[in-house]
């Protein structure tokens, strides 16, 4: 079955501290992969995708993410949070024959002072 | 306007009520998707419109309605809802071409509904 993994439903880390968030994936085609963000009260925003090429793609706000095919993970990292970063994050996975989108249940990331 | 939006933002209802939700995309998209948010629970895809192609949900009630007039414009018709529809529910556009599809899509802020 198509699945996407979210293990952590909560996340608390201080500010300026390092950030990985962890996303796992069952899928049978060639996956594309996203990481949203989600504010309070707003809707999602692609921080970042990857299609094919580099493993290591870069995103808006100072985010990475790797692909790592032999893992089925697709971890998003931060190498220091901001306060402006407490938000939640989903991970999603589609292919090219397919435009609809397997979501994870999202990781609440909470930062403190 | 940019991107997706959503009317109204938030949305307070009877069981017996009629309303609708709008959503616009000024991206040139041509699929736009309903999805249902509830807390704690992945996204749940509701109805897509793609390509003039209208794919849905088995599980979404059918006092959940869509239509979609045009690429653009995406709206969902709600009546006799229950109190568990309250959710929040999100509007998205992507584009897709035909024989390959990129996924990226475009969401708008959501309309937080509460049925009373």
């Amino acid at each position: 079955a198509q699945s996407v993994t979210q293990p952590d439903i909560h996340i608390t880390v201080s500010e300026g501290a390092s950030l990985e968030l962890r996303c796992n994936y069952s899928y049978g085609a060639t996956p594309y992969l996203f990481w949203y963000v989600q504010s309070p009260g707003q809707g999602l925003q692609l921080l970042l995708k990857y299609f094919s090429g580099d493993t290591l793609v870069q995103g808006i706000k100072g985010f990475e993410a790797e692909f790592k095919r032999s893992q089925s993970s697709f971890n998003l990292r931060k190498p220091s949070v901001h306060w402006s970063d407490a938000a939640e994050y989903f991970c999603a996975v589609g292919s090219a024959s397919n435009y609809q989108l397997i979501w994870g249940a999202g990781t609440k990331l909470i930062i403190k002072p | 306007e940019t991107g997706v939006t959503q009317t109204p933002r938030h949305l307070v209802m009877g069981m017996t009520n009629k309303k609708s939700l709008k959503c616009e995309q000024h991206l040139g998209h041509n699929a736009m998707y309903w999805y249902k948010q509830s807390a704690k629970k992945p996204l749940e895809l509701m109805f897509v419109y793609s390509l003039e192609e209208r794919v849905e949900n088995n599980s979404v009630p059918s006092r959940f309605s869509p239509e979609c007039p045009n690429s653009s414009h995406l709206f969902l018709h709600l009546h006799t809802l229950q109190p568990e529809d309250s959710a929040l529910y999100l509007c998205a556009s992507s584009q897709r071409l035909a024989g390959l599809s990129y996924n990226e899509q475009f969401f708008g802020p959501g309309t937080r509904l509460t049925v009373l």
